[in-house]
C-alpha cells in the first residue's frame, strides 16, 4: 500500500507571512492524484487543493499553491499571506484507487 | 461538504452492543471510503467500496467490523460487540469518477461506555 509521510507535526507562522508544509509519498504507480485537506476545529474535512500526477504544472488556488516534484515523490503546500482562519490540521493525501492520508501537520497562525 | 451525510453525528454504545454508522454520498457518487480518527491523530484508512463491491478492506479489522454499500441506500459501517478502543470519530468520503475529488461527511463520533 502507498504511504504518505508528513514530517512536521506542528508548524506556526505569523499572520500575513508564508509557510510551507511538507509531504512525501511512496508509490510505484505512475498515475495518481494528490490532495491537501484542511481540518479546522469543527473537524470537517475541507479540500484545499489537488494535483494530478500527469500534470507537470503546479496547482494553485488563490493563496494556496503546491510544489509537486514527481521524481522526488514530494508534494508540499505553500500558504501565502497566512490568515488566522488558516489555523487547522492539514493532511496530505494520495489517491490511486484507495486514498491514504499522512499523519497531519497542525498549523497555527499567530496574530 | 454538506452534500455527504453521515448519521448519527454522535453515537453512544455500551460495551458489547452493535454500532451502525451510515454514510450517504452525494447523488451519483458511487465510491465511498471510510476512515477512523482518534483525537490528535490522522485519518486511518479502513475500507474502500464501490456500489455493491468492497474494493479494498485492508485497513479494517477482520473481526467485528464490516462494511457495505448496497445498490440502494447508504453505505453502512457496522461494528459488532463494541469495545472501549472503538471510541473514535469515523469519517466517510464519497466521490464520482476517477478524476474527481472526494467529499467528506461531518463524521460520526462513537463513544463506547
Amino acid at each position: 500500500a502507498q504511504t504518505v509521510t508528513q514530517s512536521q507535526p506542528e508548524m506556526s507562522v505569523q499572520e500575513a507571512e508564508t509557510v510551507t508544509l511538507s509531504c512525501t509519498y511512496d508509490t510505484s504507480e505512475s498515475n495518481y492524484y494528490l490532495f491537501w485537506y484542511k481540518q479546522p476545529p469543527s473537524r470537517q474535512m475541507i479540500l484545499v487543493i489537488r494535483q494530478e500526477a500527469y500534470k507537470q504544472q503546479n496547482a494553485t488556488e488563490n493563496r494556496f499553491s503546491v510544489n509537486f516534484q514527481k521524481a522526488a515523490k514530494s508534494f508540499s503546500l505553500k500558504i501565502s499571506d497566512s490568515q488566522l482562519g488558516d489555523t487547522a490540521m492539514y493532511f496530505c493525501a494520495f489517491r490511486n484507487n484507495d486514498m491514504r492520508f499522512g499523519a497531519g501537520t497542525r498549523l497555527t497562525v499567530k496574530p | 461538504n454538506a452534500g455527504v451525510m453521515q448519521n448519527p453525528r454522535h453515537l453512544v454504545r455500551r460495551r458489547g452492543q452493535e454500532a451502525r454508522l451510515r454514510c450517504s454520498p452525494m447523488k451519483g457518487h458511487s465510491h465511498v471510503y471510510w476512515y477512523r480518527q482518534l483525537p490528535e491523530e490522522g485519518l486511518k484508512f479502513m475500507v474502500y467500496l464501490q456500489k455493491e463491491n468492497i474494493i479494498d478492506e485492508s485497513g479494517m479489522p477482520k473481526e467485528r467490523f464490516s462494511a457495505e454499500f448496497p445498490k440502494e441506500g447508504p453505505s453502512i459501517l457496522r461494528i459488532q460487540q463494541v469495545v472501549r478502543g472503538d471510541s473514535a470519530a469515523y469519517f466517510c468520503a464519497g466521490r464520482g469518477g476517477m478524476n474527481t475529488e472526494a467529499f467528506f461527511g461531518q463524521g460520526t463520533r462513537l463513544t463506547v461506555v
